[in-house]
């Protein structure tokens, strides 16, 4: 059965670095989306992307979050300069044309220090 | 605005004992409804949806249904399983938007 797949599971990093987390959805599906979840919360919506540009985002993607899909099949999620509240569960989700189902990644569990 | 709320956790309960966890929503528009499931050290897994009112979900033995009178979409099973043990999720999402609006999670352990 097709599923979302994201790496790294676990990344530690400093504050102020860079991190990258990736994603590769189901093969043919259309829409995707980020997704984070701090400890002990609720899981909150990042954002969203569609036709390689971002559809709708929430108010915590701000200038230091953005997303790509550089090829065929990844889709990417940067934080520019990771701060301590950054520490959280991210996943990534994606769905097909005319429904309404997302499917979840494992998640990458991030912690910035 | 949009929001879900889903009764406080952790719920306890024995093997075979009936579960429900309640969830009621606030939408402008309508909404559809689910039930996404996260088993420990894993993410989250579509459990059951709903797409109108009056819709029931199911899937391995938990129900819900879309009641738009009350605005709820409350998560029963009648027969839990230690297996069962996980955190859920109810959430709900717009037509258009996509993006997915979640309850705080409750957190089910089921003792032998």
């Amino acid at each position: 059965e097709p599923e979302v797949t994201q790496t790294p599971s676990h990344q530690v990093t400093q504050m102020g670095q860079e991190v990258i987390l990736r994603c590769v959805p189901i093969s043919n599906h259309l829409y995707f989306y980020w997704y984070r979840q701090i400890l002990g919360q609720k899981v909150e919506f990042l954002v969203s992307f569609y036709n390689n540009e971002i559809s709708e985002k929430s108010e915590i993607f701000d200038d230091q979050f953005s997303v790509e899909r550089p090829d065929g099949s990844n889709f990417t999620l940067k934080i520019r300069s990771t701060k301590l509240e950054d520490s959280a569960m991210y996943f990534c989700a994606s769905r097909d044309l005319g429904t309404e189902t997302q499917y979840f990644g494992p998640g990458t569990r991030l912690l910035v220090l | 605005g949009n929001s879900v709320t889903q009764m406080e956790g952790p719920v306890t309960l024995s093997e075979e004992a009936f579960l429900t966890i309640n969830c009621t929503y606030t939408a402008t528009g309508y909404p559809s409804l689910f039930w996404y499931v996260q088993y420990p050290g894993e993410g989250l897994q579509l459990l059951l949806k709903a797409t109108k009112a009056d819709d029931k979900g199911s899937n391995k033995g938990f129900e819900a249904t879309y009641r738009k009178e009350t605005t709820s979409f409350h998560l029963e099973k009648g027969s839990v399983q230690v297996s069962d043990s996980a955190v859920y999720f109810c959430a709900l999402s717009l037509v258009g938007t996509g993006k997915l609006i979640f309850g705080q999670g409750t957190t089910l352990q089921v003792k032998p």
